[in-house]
């Protein structure tokens, strides 16, 4: 298994606190993603990063902020966590080196009470 | 921007007959298509991917087939196992930045 670490792996937190999930990596991948998945959506993109401090919006970016300081580390924080951010976080990394494969984590699940 | 669906939402396939998992995608810029299996409580795994300018791809037991006249991806399994039981989501990138993901079928093997 890719060295891909999601922690907290469960949360509940209550709406307008602001709730940080983190994503580590052992593998020295380039790319690293934050993706939610909820019933009937699939997967979606929330943020990604191409490399340290370089990040980029995905299509549901709102409400969320990314941070990469460090190449094994990306962490997602909601600002002020409302219900509608209930949801199974999953994060993933890359290094398309010719190939598109990416690893993904074990998943976040965070209650928004 | 990118779209991508399924066809269905569900597949039942008795144990060792062939499936067939359908994708369509509305962006004829993606690079790549690719095709990843969720288990139940656990993250997507890659399963394989096709360039765009390939129209089939074989991988063990498994078959992926790009149409881009129609914009149409498949996935076929062939021989199902109990194994194969899973939620397959299909996939496309445009170069390493965004991978967008469809709805996903669930696929469940009849004994």
């Amino acid at each position: 298994d890719a060295g891909i670490t999601q922690s907290p792996r469960h949360k509940v937190t209550e709406t307008g606190t602001p709730v940080t999930l983190r994503c580590h990596q052992t593998e020295n991948h380039r790319y690293m993603y934050w993706y939610r998945q909820d019933p009937g959506h699939g997967l979606r993109l929330i943020h990604y990063s191409y490399g340290v401090k370089d990040t980029d919006k995905g299509e549901v970016s709102d409400g969320y902020s990314v941070s990469r300081s460090k190449t094994e580390d990306f962490l997602l924080t909601l600002e002020s966590a409302t219900s509608s951010q209930t949801s199974v976080y999953f994060c993933a990394i890359s290094d398309f080196q010719g190939r598109t494969e990416a690893f993904f984590g074990q998943g976040t699940r965070l209650t928004v009470v | 921007g990118e779209s991508v669906g399924l066809h269905l939402p569900t597949l039942s396939v008795q144990e060792g007959d062939n499936s067939i998992i359908n994708c369509a995608y509305s962006n004829s810029a993606s690079d790549y298509f690719i095709w990843y299996k969720q288990e139940s409580g656990k993250g997507p795994q890659f399963i394989i991917d096709i360039r765009s300018n390939m129209d089939k791809r074989q991988g063990q037991r498994v078959t992926v087939l790009l149409n881009k006249t129609v914009k149409h991806l498949s996935l076929q399994i062939a021989a199902t196992q109990p194994g194969d039981s899973a939620v397959y989501f299909c996939a496309l990138s445009q170069g390493a930045q965004k991978l967008v993901f469809g709805q996903g079928t669930r696929l469940t093997i009849n004994p």
